[in-house]
């Protein structure tokens, strides 16, 4: 069983870019949810995907976007790049709709540095 | 007030000793807890959950919740210098995100 993995593995970019994060989920799990999570804080919801929809969305501006494939692999874009966007992004697989009782699995996550 | 609170630490523990860690919640709906472990520079590991009142033991660690006090705890059995990271407390209502207290830091002298 393969678990979560996310690429790239690092990143740096310059203000005003355009990012994008991949995330393949564990095999079996067909929801994904992105975190961001800033040095010495904890994980910061961005939004979760469903079934290729966006099923809830944390308090992050529209320049925070994503995607979600028919394989359950997920995107995640972040377009006109802040520096307070630096930060370890992580992706997590579970299984149904915001089934509250399914333990989030992350996966090694992207360390995105804007400069 | 914050949603889930956690004291930042550091907390430091001689080993073979118990190491206690707390969390406050706020949202009185909430249904589901999780403790995640975080290594510097690492993504969160999943070391327990529990969803009922009372004690929930695996191996050295035990997690223990009252809801009524809103109030989740890990206490880490015979810490081991390996035990040594950031210990997160996360919270799971009806929707679908998990919300996480800003860790606390755990240091075990050897």
């Amino acid at each position: 069983e393969t678990g979560v993995t996310q690429s790239p593995t690092h990143l740096i970019k310059t203000r005003g870019q355009q990012v994008t994060l991949r995330c393949s989920s564990q095999s079996g799990h067909n929801t994904v949810s992105w975190y961001q999570q800033a040095l010495g804080q904890g994980p910061q919801f961005i939004f979760q995907y469903y079934r290729e929809e966006e099923n809830g969305r944390g308090n992050f501006p529209p320049r925070f976007s994503g995607l979600q494939f028919p394989n359950y692999s997920s995107e995640l874009n972040v377009n006109a790049l802040e520096l307070d966007d630096s930060a370890l992004y992580l992706c997590a697989s579970s299984l149904g709709q915001g089934a509250t009782h399914s333990p989030l699995h992350f996966g090694n996550g992207t360390r995105l540095t804007v400069t | 007030q914050k949603e889930v609170e956690q004291n930042s630490g550091p907390l430091s523990v001689p080993e073979g000793a118990i190491a206690s860690l707390n969390c406050t919640y706020s949202d009185r709906g909430s249904q589901s807890f999780f403790w995640y472990r975080q290594y510097s520079g690492k993504s969160p590991e999943l070391i327990m959950f529990i969803y009922s009142n009372g004690d929930k033991e695996d191996g050295r660690f035990t997690a223990q919740l009252n809801k009524a006090s809103q109030y989740v705890s890990l206490l880490i059995r015979d810490s081991q210098p390996s035990d040594s990271a950031t210990y997160l407390c996360a919270v799971k209502g009806g929707a679908q995100k998990l919300v996480f207290g800003q860790g606390t830091r755990l240091t075990i002298n050897p």
